[in-house]
């Protein structure tokens, strides 16, 4: 068990430009869940997949945001025309798929992301 | 909505005292309930949950937590702490009625341990 795992774990970019982020979930792991962080914070979630289904997105999650979970496996969370408030730490985490409310998420280090 | 509060933003405490880190939700059925501990440049890791049961719960590195429902709070607990304890908490809500286990977190508590 390698545990859950993020890439790159940290960006700098400009504003305007795109970003893609890559979450490789514990093996087997059936739900997949995006969080961002900003300072001083508690994370906020954005977006859930259950295999390769995205089954809820938060109103968070602009239509510059976009995210992906082809096969079940990997997962990418692109965000475009990168603004100054996108800089956060973005998160993934997953979870067995045994039960949603009681399984334990298991988070990855992050992603930290910086718009210049 | 459902809601967290960690009313502590900061709390300092010396080696080898007790520490109880506060934590109120707003919800209107029983929720699931977390504490998250994260170290700098690590993920958040589970310290312990409550679902039902005894409402005392034992979690992970010596630390424990109450439910108490009359007071909507889920403090975490622990006798004599560590400096390697020194780290950000963070409570957690899971509505008992999702079905999809997203969480709801408190902004944090930072935890500083004196020698």
């Amino acid at each position: 068990d390698t545990g859950v795992s993020q890439d790159p774990r940290h960006k700098i970019t400009k504003r305007g430009q795109n970003v893609t982020f890559r979450c490789d979930p514990i093996s087997e792991h059936n739900r997949l869940y995006w969080y961002r962080q900003t300072l001083g914070q508690g994370p906020e979630f954005l977006t859930y997949f259950q295999n390769e289904a995205q089954l809820e997105k938060s109103r968070l999650l602009s239509d510059r945001f976009s995210a992906e979970r082809p096969k079940g496996s990997f997962s990418t969370l692109e965000i475009q025309r990168t603004e100054q408030g996108d800089s956060a730490m973005y998160l993934c985490a997953s979870s067995p798929g045994t039960s949603a409310s009681t399984d334990t998420q298991y988070f990855g280090p992050g992603t930290r992301l910086t718009v210049l | 909505a459902q809601s967290v509060t960690q009313p502590d933003i900061h709390i300092t405490v010396s080696e080898g005292a007790s520490l109880e880190l506060r934590c109120n939700y707003s919800y209107g059925a029983t929720p699931y309930l977390f504490w998250y501990v994260q170290s700098p440049g690590q993920g958040l890791q589970l310290l312990l949950k409550y679902f039902s049961g005894d409402t005392l719960v034992q979690g992970i590195k010596g630390f424990e937590a109450e439910f108490k429902r009359s007071q909507s709070s889920f403090n975490l607990r622990k006798p004599s702490v560590h400096w390697s304890d020194a780290a950000e908490y963070f409570c957690a809500v899971a509505p008992g009625s999702s079905n999809t286990g997203k969480l709801i977190f408190g902004q944090g508590t930072t935890l500083q341990v004196k020698p």
